[in-house]
């Protein structure tokens, strides 16, 4: 079965510090990989989607990039945070027989202070 | 791309009774519409979901009903538990590759 692992499971940086938050992937190969972001009063917000390696897709335009080195690795980053980059981020991959379920990692709850 | 609205943001309802939460989407292309539970300080999870091919779907205590023409769909929970209590979100994707999220409902069940 297909597992995801993401890290660290919180943080807390200064504004303006750079950022890097990891997710793999176990128990699939070649998996559409997905980053949303959640944050108070804004429900689940995608932020990029990778149907492949190199191959990243934003929805919304900000202060955060994302990659794909390889196959079942998907980072996010960003050179300078802001306070607003505060919340929940999820990695998350479309499972099942119909590859219909979004399943998501347990998540990274960034602060930045 | 697609919008998704969900109404209301916060729910408080007596143990027994029911709870309904409702969603519109904008795509018409939209075809599969889930729903996730997320427990405080957890990730969602997947609890029912419905393509539009059907107009409702049911699972013991759970039901979504969707509306193709109205551009809306609904969860109902019957009989509610405590443990019903949890962050519902519900969701339209229509090429499995992306799903787009409403902003959340909060449901407590008082007991």
């Amino acid at each position: 079965s297909q597992t995801i692992h993401q890290w660290p499971a919180t943080l807390v940086q200064p504004v303006g510090s750079p950022l890097s938050l990891e997710c793999t992937v176990e128990g699939t190969s070649n998996p559409n990989l997905y980053w949303y972001r959640q944050a108070a009063g804004r429900g689940l917000q995608l932020l990029f989607y990778s149907i492949g390696i190199g191959q990243i897709s934003s929805e919304v335009p900000q202060n955060l990039s994302a990659s794909r080195p390889q196959d079942r690795q998907f980072i996010l980053s960003s050179k300078k945070l802001l306070l607003s980059d505060s919340g929940f981020y999820l990695c998350a991959i479309v499972r099942g027989s119909k590859n219909t379920e979004a399943f998501f990692g347990q998540g990274t709850r960034l602060t930045v202070v | 791309g697609e919008n998704v609205e969900q109404h209301p943001s916060t729910l408080s309802v007596q143990e027994g009774d029911s709870a309904v939460i409702k969603c519109t989407y904008s795509d018409s292309a939209s075809n599969y519409f889930p729903w996730y539970k997320q427990e405080l300080g957890k990730r969602p999870q997947l609890i029912i979901d419905i393509r539009s091919n059907v107009g409702e779907k049911k699972d013991q205590r759970i039901a979504v009903t969707l509306n193709k023409t109205a551009k809306h769909f609904s969860l109902h929970i019957t009989e509610t538990q405590p443990e019903d209590s949890a962050v519902y979100f519900c969701a339209a994707s229509r090429a499995r590759n992306q799903f787009y999220f409403g902003t959340g409902t909060s449901l407590t069940v008082i007991p």
